[in-house]
């Protein structure tokens, strides 16, 4: 969606290293979140953000962290990657008063 | 905390079939919204189809329409003269409604399902 842009699309890093992935958006929506996506485990909720510096954890926040300094971005940093981090992350964002979610075409990471 | 299950990891049907995803759910919130979203091979997430939980009246967009029973928790998707760019992932999700102060509404996020790979046969 055009609204959301998602960076890198791609990345192979080696374990512990760090990682940052970016998530842009141009809709001023309030909320935005992160989910990772594994195999047989749907999208999970990492982290999201209901406003600029405010932030909470999701169902699985461990390893992570994120900030938000400005409305369009919000960057969620893998600290020390570890394989088991491996997986396709998505930010999705959320506003207005439909409650309506609009995701990003997602990152696929890989940590070797 | 809400979970959602989808029972069905893959069901293939063929063209022009009407096929049923099934989705449950558990959650002690009684405002809330249920979702299905489609996934492609292109990885893009694509939303289905919405229901409020208070509305009573199934939800319908042209070939894709929903039963909710909200006693039951159960919110099934039905996909009529399906079709073979149908072939996808499906995840049901839910959403609990929270009110926050000063913004007017906003949510915690979706809780997915496992999701159901559904495969369209020529």
């Amino acid at each position: 969606d055009a609204g959301i842009t998602q960076s890198p699309r791609h990345k192979v890093t080696e374990t512990g290293t760090p990682v940052t992935l970016r998530c842009h958006q141009t809709e001023n929506h309030r909320y935005m979140y992160w989910y990772r996506q594994d195999p047989g485990h749907g999208l999970r909720l990492i982290h999201y953000s209901y406003g600029v510096k405010d932030t909470d954890k999701g169902e699985v926040s461990d390893g992570y962290s994120v900030s938000r300094s400005k409305t369009e971005d919000f960057l969620l940093t893998l600290e020390s990657a570890t394989s088991s981090q491996t997986s396709v992350y998505f930010c999705a964002i959320s506003g207005g008063t439909d409650y309506g979610y609009t995701f990003g075409s997602g990152t696929r990471l890989t940590v070797v | 905390a809400q979970t959602v299950t989808q029972s069905q990891p893959e069901m293939s049907v063929q063209e022009a079939e009407t096929v049923t995803l099934s989705c449950t759910y558990d959650t002690s919130e009684n405002n809330y919204y249920l979702f299905w979203y489609k996934q492609p091979p292109s990885r893009q997430m694509i939303l289905v189809i919405r229901q409020e939980a208070y509305k009573q009246q199934n939800a319908t967009e042209n070939r894709f329409s929903v039963n909710f029973q909200k006693a039951a928790k159960s919110f099934s998707l039905k996909i009529s003269d399906s079709q073979l760019g149908d072939t996808a992932m499906y995840f049901c999700a839910f959403m609990k409604h929270v009110k926050r102060e000063g913004s007017g509404g906003g949510a915690d996020g979706l809780t997915f399902g496992k999701g159901t790979h559904l495969i369209i046969q020529p």
